[in-house]
């Protein structure tokens, strides 16, 4: 149990244009998802705490224009890279907290994203 | 504040030796620790985690980790090192702060030689 899925798993697209990622939760009800950006041989970094029907806590230094993330139901949290370029090229990856797990610190990780922005 | 080091970059052991992988953490609350391992492109995979429990977690794969409060440290060992155990391995620690807070450490590259 406890699977979280995204989609796509590896993506390409050009300069200017955007590109969403899914986050799905398969056996569980997540009321938060997590969304991680991983530079190459880096530890994860958190960029945004979502909360189904609620808007997204952006951590600091993380562009929410730029990156937006729905969480419209509780088993789906989508993070959309607006206006791509190169620098934004990564590893992302999401995780989950079960729904009712309010003493839980689990989470559950996605496989991940790569994002080639050329 | 909460914090997590893990103390060695990369550990390069031999197949069939025992691997020992370090993670000191420091919180101001009682924390909740994990151990992950991750693949190459591949996500997060829990190993083994320490919820206020036994002080000796056991963990898939043979894996397991000690807390030790007074040393603040959550090192992970595996008796004998697989070929397939070659990974990068993250020490997380969460904390339940008003609101939940989790905190990676930089991870630990593990080599293992035939």
């Amino acid at each position: 149990g406890a699977v979280v899925s995204q989609h796509p798993s590896w993506v390409i697209c050009k300069s200017g244009t955007s590109v969403k990622i899914e986050c799905r939760s398969l056996d569980f009800q997540a009321t938060t998802m997590f969304w991680y950006r991983q530079f190459p041989k880096q530890s994860l970094m958190l960029m945004a705490t979502s909360n189904e029907g609620s808007k997204a806590t952006y951590e600091q230094g993380v562009e929410k224009d730029k990156f937006l993330i729905n969480h419209a139901s509780l088993t789906l949290s989508t993070l959309t890279v607006t206006s791509a370029h190169p620098e934004d090229s990564s590893f992302y990856i999401c995780s989950a907290r079960a729904q009712g797990a309010f003493t839980s610190y689990e989470q559950y990780f996605g496989p991940g994203t790569r994002l080639t922005v050329t | 504040a909460q914090s997590v080091t893990q103390l060695d970059s990369h550990v390069s052991v031999s197949e069939g030796t025992p691997v020992l992988l370090r993670c000191n953490y420091s919180s101001s609350y009682s924390p909740s620790l994990f151990w992950y391992v991750q693949h190459p492109n591949k996500g997060l995979q829990l190993l083994l985690k320490y919820t206020s429990a036994a002080t000796l977690v056991k963990g898939i794969n043979g894996f397991e980790a000690e807390f030790k409060k007074s040393e603040t440290s959550f090192h992970l060992t595996k008796p004998s090192a697989h070929m397939s155990d070659a990974a990068e391995y993250f020490c997380v620690v969460s904390v339940r702060t008003g609101g939940f807070k989790t905190i990676f450490g930089a991870g630990t590259r593990l080599f293992v030689k035939a």
